[in-house]
């Protein structure tokens, strides 16, 4: 089955405490990216990956790192999370960018930063 | 990519057509009109585009008026679990090499299946 894995889906963690979201897809997609979500907002963007070991920043990548090593995992990284990255995140990947392709997204994982 | 216009909330009953609008009246003749939804906080899903022809899917319906400017999505036949937020979407078609291609959500229709 064609998806996207996200881990873990809920956390809880205190101000400065680096965690690490993990993403990974399994239909070979060459195109990464994560969002949050905010009451509000909307889905935001905060950073994106073409291919392997090609990676930018999306709208809001502040506080933010990520790395792609492997097509497949587009891991999210906090190094020092803080309250206001409290949000609803959300992997999503697509063949490639640009072409009218559908972008699969993964289940959520909601963070809690106190 | 072209900005979108959606009613906030719409109900519909079960069983029945549901008929979601969209206007999209600066749309330009290379984007494409995409429909996602979101089932309360869970992921957004796919579910159907088209660029000028009406389309049609295992999931809905896409009408695509001559001009362009407006977009219907319909679900023949809704039911209790097509309850969530519908978005419509407008976005170039090719990659220009400058920008992120990420999609822009909008507020979306709310969508509530009346049993």
């Amino acid at each position: 089955e064609a998806q996207v894995t996200q881990n873990p889906r809920y956390l809880i963690t205190v101000t400065g405490k680096k965690l690490t979201v993990t993403c990974s897809q399994n239909m070979n997609h060459e195109y990464m990216s994560w969002y949050r979500q905010d009451p509000g907002l909307g889905l935001r963007q905060i950073y994106y990956s073409m291919n392997v070991e090609v990676t930018d920043k999306g709208d809001v990548p502040e506080g933010y790192k990520v790395s792609r090593k492997e097509k497949r995992n587009f891991p999210l990284i906090l190094e020092s999370p803080s309250p206001n990255q409290t949000s609803l995140y959300f992997c999503a990947s697509t063949l490639r960018a640009g072409g009218p392709y559908e972008q699969y997204f993964g289940p959520g994982t909601r963070l809690t930063v106190t | 990519d072209a900005k979108t216009t959606q009613p906030p909330s719409m109900d519909c009953a079960e069983g029945r057509a549901a008929n979601l609008p969209c206007n999209h009246s600066t749309i330009s003749g290379n984007e494409y009109v995409y429909w996602y939804r979101q089932i309360h906080s869970q992921g957004p899903q796919y579910i159907i585009h088209g660029l000028k022809n009406n389309e049609t899917n295992e999931m809905a319906s896409l009408i695509i008026t001559e001009d362009r400017k407006s977009s219907t999505l319909i679900l023949p036949h809704a039911t209790l679990r097509d309850t969530a937020v519908y978005y419509c979407i407008v976005r170039v078609q090719m990659y220009s090499g400058g920008g992120a291609d990420g999609l822009t959500f909008g507020k979306g229709t709310h969508l509530i299946i009346q049993p």
